[in-house]
């Protein structure tokens, strides 16, 4: 069965650490990665990664797949308090699935 | 704003009643994914409709069912319903008229939180 699992499940720190954020996976036919943060409400997207090592970056996040050892890595730097929310990482299969772990709770302390 | 639109927002009924969840997706969006989310719980894939059809089945109970129509907006529907069903239901939509990897992107509604006393 295809599965999603995403550590720590939470994580509280300063504002101005770094933090990275884990996503391990066993998909069947993997097509993609992706990392959504949820505040109150909708996940919002953040990255699609497909390609091994290639990294995506925007602002303060970024992030970087290995296709290989089935894991990826979100990083945070110079984290602030905006940033506390629940960080979900989905991986879609061949069938158009997307499976979600159980996400990984962030809070930053100001 | 997303672009998906679910109604209601939120929901109060009682055991044994049935409601009905609708979901407009984004405007070109093809895909319609519904996830339901327990409290502290991840996000649980309940069913796909993709054009009209059924694509993909998650762990959905057989008291719920879905549809997607030819306008291509979407209802789940919940009948019987127990307290566990208590959760915050999420409509996500995608394009996939290209099938290429990373070509797809989930975008999600606001969700309807129902509650079942």
């Amino acid at each position: 069965e295809d599965k999603v699992v995403q550590s720590p499940l939470s994580l509280v720190v300063h504002e101005g650490d770094t933090v990275t954020l884990n996503c391990s996976y066993e998909v069947t036919n993997f097509r993609s990665l992706l990392w959504y943060k949820q505040e109150k409400k909708a996940p919002t997207f953040l990255f699609m990664l497909t390609s091994s090592g290639i990294e995506k970056k925007s602002g303060r996040l970024s992030s970087i797949l290995d296709n290989k050892e089935l894991f990826s890595i979100l990083n945070i730097t110079a984290t602030q308090t905006g940033d506390s929310a629940v960080y979900l990482c989905a991986v879609e299969n061949r069938s158009y699935k997307y499976i979600f772990g159980t996400g990984t709770r962030l809070k930053v302390l100001a | 704003d997303s672009g998906v639109t679910q109604t209601p927002k939120h929901l109060i009924t009682a055991t044994g009643q049935r409601v009905t969840l609708r979901c407009s997706p984004r405007s070109g969006d093809l895909s319609v994914y519904w996830y339901q989310q327990s409290l502290d719980q991840g996000l649980q894939f309940l069913i796909q409709y993709y054009n009209g059809e059924e694509r993909a089945k998650g762990n959905i109970l057989e008291r719920f069912s879905a549809q997607q129509f030819p306008d291509l907006h979407s209802e789940l529907n919940l009948s019987s319903l127990e307290l566990g069903d208590s959760a915050l239901y999420f409509c996500a939509s995608s394009v996939e008229r290209d099938r290429s990897p990373g070509a797809n992107v989930l975008t999600f509604g606001a969700g309807s939180r129902l509650t079942v006393l």
